[in-house]
């Protein structure tokens, strides 16, 4: 059983829907992340939490809205999403958001925007 | 801005060969390197981090080291079975910004 759990695995949605994406983590972390993971491009940070704080936007649109209610918890809500937002979004966490910890990630969630 | 190159994009081996992933940055100031594993429609699962005061680590038949000074690192794979068919991604985590940077991956097919 990982240890960072992602649901949906998979959603589909129209470009006027509004869905949410949720991520646990049963490791004890302090600090949480979203992740994009697009056909053929590097991983890019999206948004990072640390003891329930965000320390870090990396100028995502705002039709993406990150709530992370505690340390164990975090969710990504989507709404107004364009086609190219269809990607794998990926939740990791680490003990703390500095320096030399170690990443664990999730198995995903695959969203396709219509 | 540190970026990080992973090469060959794409590697297939017969089974049972040792082979080579290869992975380097372009900033030498970073706190560590992770090296993962990702199989198709999955998430990263990892597999080494090496701090930056060390030179390598070793996991069963992976063994991956570190030279920050060039800013190279290789991960190696001994005896390699189909089942270490996926793709490797690379990231260093920045020093100057706190951030992993990944690369674009190393997708490996090991055939029987």
């Amino acid at each position: 059983e990982t240890g960072v759990t992602q649901t949906p695995r998979h959603l589909v949605m129209g470009m006027t829907n509004k869905k949410s994406l949720k991520c646990e983590q049963h490791l004890g972390h302090n600090a949480m992340y979203w992740y994009k993971q697009s056909a053929k491009k590097p991983l890019e940070l999206m948004f990072v939490y640390n003891f329930k704080e965000q320390t870090e936007n990396n100028s995502v649109p705002s039709r993406f809205s990150p709530e992370c209610p505690n340390s164990s918890h975090l969710f990504l809500h989507l709404h107004t999403l364009q086609p190219e937002d269809s990607a794998l979004y990926l939740c990791a966490s680490s003990l703390t958001s500095g320096g030399a910890g170690e990443l664990f990630f999730g198995e995903g969630s695959r969203l396709t925007v219509l | 801005k540190q970026e990080v190159t992973q090469i060959p994009a794409a590697l297939s081996v017969p089974e049972g060969e040792n082979l080579v992933l290869n992975c380097s940055f372009t900033d030498s100031a970073i706190y560590n390197l992770q090296w993962f594993r990702q199989d198709p429609g999955k998430g990263l699962t990892s597999l080494l981090l090496i701090q930056s005061s060390q030179r390598e680590q070793t996991s069963g038949r992976l063994n991956a080291s570190l030279d920050k000074s060039s800013g190279r690192s290789t991960l190696y794979i001994a005896a390699s079975q189909p089942g270490d068919s996926a793709t490797y991604l690379c990231a260093v985590t920045d020093y100057n910004t706190d951030k992993l940077i990944f690369g674009t991956g190393t997708r490996l097919q090991v055939f029987p």
